[in-house]
């Protein structure tokens, strides 16, 4: 258990539709960061976010939105999903160590 | 195209031998880290080296910084079949993103 918390850790949606995706960082972790990892590609920074405000952005479509709160636990809120949408998400928070990543979610739109 | 970039992409070797992959960035980089990814599973961190290094040694793990060549090699020696996955090099430029390469996959052959 790194510590980083992902749910669900599968998801299988129609196009079209909604998913939100949840992440509780590492205890004592303000930065909460999302990735996309879409069949054997690299990571694609997303958004992040610190202590609730979001520092940076990065290829994040309009669709997908994002936020953290009070707690720092955060959400992805991905809509009108389209088939390339699928992918790996995966939330990581950073301390002077490095990131912690969190399992993923792994995203199938049908 | 990525700040990050691995090579080989990929490198197939026998247990016993070992494993050098590289790691190529295009701007100045307060530190560069090395992680390892299962096969759909989160990354793990392994190595950071800061800036102001040359060289880090972590077990089987050693890493090298080059600043003036921008670029950066981690070789596994004495691989394991364990150690087959992907390994990313991911660079910290002082924003508030990191930025990941696309990975090297190593095969390592029992």
């Amino acid at each position: 258990d790194s510590g980083v918390t992902q749910t669900p850790k599968h998801l299988i949606t129609a196009t079209g539709q909604r998913v939100t995706l949840r992440c509780s960082p590492r205890s004592g972790d303000l930065s909460v960061y999302w990735y996309q990892q879409s069949l054997d590609q690299g990571l694609q920074f997303l958004i992040q976010y610190y202590n609730g405000e979001e520092r940076a952005k990065g290829n994040i479509l309009e669709r997908f939105s994002a936020q953290q709160f009070p707690d720092l636990h955060s959400e992805l809120n991905l809509s009108s999903l389209e088939l390339g949408d699928s992918a790996l998400y995966f939330c990581a928070s950073s301390g002077h160590y490095g990131y912690t990543f969190g399992s993923g979610t792994r995203l199938t739109v049908v | 195209s990525q700040q990050g970039e691995e090579d080989p992409q990929a490198l197939s070797i026998q247990e016993g031998e070992n494993a050098t992959m590289n790691c190529s960035y295009k701007t100045s980089i307060n530190n560069l880290q090395w992680y390892r990814q299962n096969s759909g599973r989160g990354l793990v961190h392994l190595i950071l080296i800061r800036s102001n290094e040359r060289e880090k040694h972590s077990g089987r793990l050693r890493v090298t910084l080059d600043t003036s060549k921008k670029s950066s090699s981690l070789l596994i020696t004495a691989s394991r079949a364990a150690d087959t996955a992907s390994y990313f090099c991911a660079t910290d430029t002082g924003g508030f993103k990191t930025i990941f390469g696309a990975g090297t996959r190593l095969f390592v052959k029992a």
